[in-house]
């Protein structure tokens, strides 16, 4: 079966420094993997996504991944948070059948100090 | 592109009765609506799978007959608590798949239920 696992509940970074969002995977196969972004009071919204084509995948507001198979990671980096990034963040594998259910993390609080 | 919109965005409602949510495709055709409920700071859990035209799919756990799903086309998708108690209060999300792609799911801004 497929899951998926954010190392970290809370992380807290200031403005204009390195964020690192953690995301391991456990898939019996080449699995499909994605980031969402949750703001308060709105739907989630698809940061990027892997499907087995570039290793390294960049998402929008400057966002991006790599899919590491050999430590089954996927973690989710941004070179300098703005403040508007401060959001819930979840890791996401697709299961493994075709009716593409998704599998949720239990998400990450990314919380930016001015 | 690729909205989906839940109706209402919150409800609040007494103890036994009924609540019913909308969750339309407003620019897409969607052959794969999914129902989620998300508890405070919890991630989003999958409660069933709504195909058009079929019965829904449910996850385990999740009691059909409380929660009815109808998928009556392929822009609208509809969740009904049944008999809601307070245990029923969460948020909950409906995401729409483009009948054209498998892998990308397009969330709905979610709907808050209140069970007094």
């Amino acid at each position: 079966a497929q899951s998926v696992t954010q190392l970290d509940s809370h992380v807290s970074v200031s403005e204009g420094t390195p964020v690192l969002l953690r995301c391991n995977y456990s898939s019996s196969y080449s699995p499909s993997l994605f980031w969402y972004v949750q703001h308060p009071n709105k739907g989630l919204q698809l940061l990027l996504k892997y499907t087995s084509a570039a290793t390294l995948v960049k998402g929008i507001n400057g966002f991006e991944a790599e899919f590491k198979k050999s430590e089954t990671s996927f973690h989710l980096t941004k070179p300098s948070a703005h403040m508007s990034d401060a959001a819930e963040y979840f890791c996401v594998v697709r299961g493994s059948s075709n009716t593409g259910k998704l599998i949720f993390g239990q998400g990450t609080t990314l919380q930016v100090k001015p | 592109g690729a909205v989906v919109s839940q109706h209402p965005s919150w409800v609040i409602c007494k103890s036994g009765t009924s609540v019913k949510i909308e969750c339309r495709s407003l620019d897409f055709q969607a052959t794969t609506m999914f129902w989620y409920r998300q508890f405070p700071k919890q991630s989003l859990m999958l409660m069933a799978t709504s195909n058009e035209g079929s019965k829904a799919t449910y996850e385990q756990g999740v009691e059909k007959d409380k929660f009815l799903i109808n998928h009556a086309s392929l822009t609208l998708s509809t969740l009904t608590v049944t008999s809601a108690h307070p245990e029923d209060s969460s948020f909950y999300i409906c995401s729409a798949r483009d009948y054209r792609g498998l892998e990308t799911q397009y969330f709905g801004p979610g709907t808050r239920l209140l069970v007094l």
